[in-house]
């Protein structure tokens, strides 16, 4: 199964500025998923969108993708300390259970 | 619901001992997966299994074996464990191909 590979590697913003991210895969997919991690937690769920979808909320996250050219994007709003975490797409391939991570994007919000 | 319960927390191992990793769901989640975390990485597959009796290879398999007798519990077994496996380690389960991922609080292996 493949791995969605995140952009940037890192992000640092201020308090109340926005923040995205972007991610982009290689083959066709049944839907893609943003994750958060917390320092040395488990990740958890933000979002997913399927394939047949464009655009997608969740309170202060926004989630865009573009099957055409294989890319997906997480827009988090206004963005609060507490946001400070790593964020990881995955992408699930058609057919395939097994859902693989790249490296994430670490994001710092300075408060 | 407690969702996934991995044990034990912390673990310390010198090389060539072995020892089982623990994970249960209580969510009746047919798909259950391990990976594990090296610092500032992302998630590597290890290994995944998509219902009871039935298990597959992740990206890096060597070294660990699995088993899934129930549909509850996902065991991650080290051989004979070394340095390189030094990590931490996650369990995840999901309802089905369209459902999220629902990860535990992983497990810290230090092999010394």
């Amino acid at each position: 199964s493949q791995q969605g590979e995140e952009d940037p590697q890192a992000l640092s913003i201020q308090e109340g500025e926005n923040a995205t991210m972007n991610c982009s895969y290689k083959t066709s997919i049944n839907n893609l998923q943003w994750y958060r991690q917390n320092s040395g937690r488990g990740l958890v769920h933000l979002i997913l969108i399927r394939s047949n979808e464009r655009e997608k909320h969740s309170g202060r996250l926004r989630v865009t993708l573009d099957t055409s050219k294989k890319s997906s994007s997480l827009l988090i709003t206004a963005s609060r300390a507490a946001d400070t975490a790593s964020y990881f797409c995955a992408p699930r391939d058609t057919g395939r259970r097994a859902l693989t991570f790249g490296s994430g994007t670490r994001l710092q919000v300075q408060p | 619901n407690a969702g996934v319960t991995q044990t034990p927390k912390f673990q310390v191992l010198k090389t060539g001992q072995s020892m089982t990793l623990q994970c249960a769901q209580d969510m009746n989640h047919e798909y259950m997966s391990w990976y594990r975390q090296d610092p500032g990485m992302g998630l590597r597959l290890i290994h995944y299994s998509v219902g009871a009796g039935i298990t597959d290879q992740g990206e890096v398999p060597n070294g660990y074996n699995v088993s899934r007798s129930t549909t509850e519990d996902f065991p991650l077994r080290l051989l004979s464990a070394a340095p390189s496996q030094t990590s931490v380690y996650f369990c995840a389960s999901m309802k089905g191909v369209n459902s999220p991922l629902h990860f535990g609080n992983g497990t810290r292996l230090t092999v010394t």
